[in-house]
């Protein structure tokens, strides 16, 4: 069974400063995808970053960056320069084989000004 | 031009009713999804349909019934409305298996009185 973990129901940051949200997931599949989405008040389900498991490289896209470490099955968010914007429910997800997508149970991140 | 679009957003019915959710993708996609996102914001798989035929049907009731005329539809309809089927209902898409990830609709918020 494939399963993610996200210990943390809420986080909160300063605007400008640097959050880290925490993901763990278990697999005993070899090739798999991560990846975080984010959900602002909106509802719509926006894609932040995706990693490959086989790339030993952490994946970033501007202010967002993730900290990959495969062998502890671990897949965490780093969040620079904290916007107001970046308040929202975010949700790491794992795709193995198969036509599914598996989410945790999400992390709410709320900016302070 | 929104690539996976629902419709309604919002269904507000009563229980014992019959309703159908329309989901539609303009991405070329071979693959869509049906999930569930219940009070706790926690998000389930409930079908996947790869070039029309059924992937993944996971533990739903029978009250459920998932139909796609063509690649570019998946409806979902739900028989015998009972409350616990309140919820925010998402289509998705995704070329294959969803490497990189999967497109979401903007979900439909079903209430059920």
């Amino acid at each position: 069974a494939q399963t993610v973990t996200q210990s943390q129901p809420e986080m909160s940051v300063q605007e400008a400063e640097t959050v880290t949200l925490s993901c763990t997931y278990d697999t005993s599949e070899s090739d798999y995808y991560l990846f975080w989405y984010k959900q602002p008040p909106s509802r719509q389900m926006i894609l932040v970053i995706r990693q490959e498991a086989y790339k030993q490289q952490n994946a970033t896209e501007n202010r967002f960056s993730v900290n990959f470490q495969k062998a502890a099955k671990s897949f965490s968010l780093k969040i620079s320069d904290s916007q107001l914007g970046d308040a929202a429910m975010y949700f790491c997800a794992l795709r193995t084989s198969g036509y599914a997508l598996n989410f945790g149970k999400g992390t709410s991140l709320l900016v302070t000004p | 031009d929104t690539a996976v679009s629902q419709t309604p957003k919002y269904l507000v019915t009563q229980m014992g009713n019959d309703k159908s959710i329309k989901c539609e993708q303009n991405l070329g996609h071979d693959t869509m999804y049906w999930y569930k996102q219940d009070s706790k914001k926690f998000l389930k798989i409930m079908f996947s349909y790869n070039n029309k035929e059924l992937i993944i049907n996971e533990t739903v009731p029978n009250r459920f019934s998932p139909k796609s005329p063509d690649k570019a539809h998946l409806n979902l309809h739900i028989n015998s409305l009972e409350l616990g089927d309140s919820a925010v209902y998402f289509c998705a898409s995704s070329q294959g298996q969803g490497s990189y990830g999967y497109t979401f609709g903007s979900g439909t918020r079903l209430t059920v009185v």
